[in-house]
């Protein structure tokens, strides 16, 4: 069995500022792990994905994750946050097929002026 | 490529009113995955296909809910009768055979 915890329903940033965003997970093998972005009103984009290669991965936007085993961690971050990447944000764990996808409860990103 | 292609994009029926929910998957794609998202419970898997015949169908709520997969290009998820409850946003996806799952923008689904 997997599952996943998004540690934050609700993350609030400046401008300019860091993001971070809290996965942790729980798998009873190796996993497969993504993060997702959902622009209001609009579809699941994938912003990177982690298929036990090199543990930092970097994904589009900017954005980038890194694999902790030992922490059992997926966290999200971008150096400076912007504007358009207000958005509610999806930690996602997978079995080796990725047919079994375990969501988190998401994280909304707000990015304020 | 066009995505993964998802009709209607909004739906508003009646309650015991029969919802129709289509899909077209990325050509090529042998898996294709119906989602529902709810504030309540986030996103739910309510059932998969490989090579269209359907795999897990564990998450699929209740016998009100049926999907189908004719072929490899067409999804059907049909809740007959509707409820209020069935209120939500519907996503499909589809993927290559066990690589990275590409979502659709989602039906929205309203009953009345």
């Amino acid at each position: 069995a997997q599952s996943v915890t998004q540690l934050d329903s609700h993350v609030s940033v400046s401008e300019g500022t860091p993001v971070l965003l809290r996965c942790n997970y729980s798998s009873s093998y190796s996993p497969s792990l993504f993060w997702y972005v959902q622009h209001p009103n609009k579809g699941l984009q994938l912003l990177l994905k982690y298929t036990s290669a090199a543990t930092l991965v970097k994904g589009i936007n900017g954005f980038e994750a890194e694999f902790k085993k030992s922490e059992t961690s997926f966290h999200l971050t971008k150096p400076s946050a912007h504007m358009s990447d207000a958005a509610e944000y999806f930690c996602v764990v997978s079995d080796r097929n990725n047919n079994d996808m375990r969501f988190g409860a998401g994280t909304r990103l707000t990015v304020k002026p | 490529d066009a995505g993964v292609i998802q009709s209607p994009r909004h739906e508003v029926t009646e309650m015991g009113q029969e919802v129709t929910l289509r899909c077209k998957p990325i050509s090529g794609h042998n898996s294709l995955f119906w989602y529902r998202q709810t504030m309540m419970r986030g996103l739910e898997l309510l059932i998969y296909f490989n090579n269209n015949v359907p795999i897990d169908d564990s998450g699929m709520p209740e016998d009100r809910f049926s999907a189908k997969m004719p072929n490899a290009s067409f999804s059907t998820l049909k809740i007959q009768p509707s409820e209020p409850r069935d209120s939500a946003v519907y996503f499909c996806a589809s993927s290559p055979a066990w690589k990275t799952q590409y979502f659709g923008p989602g039906t929205r689904l309203l009953v009345l």
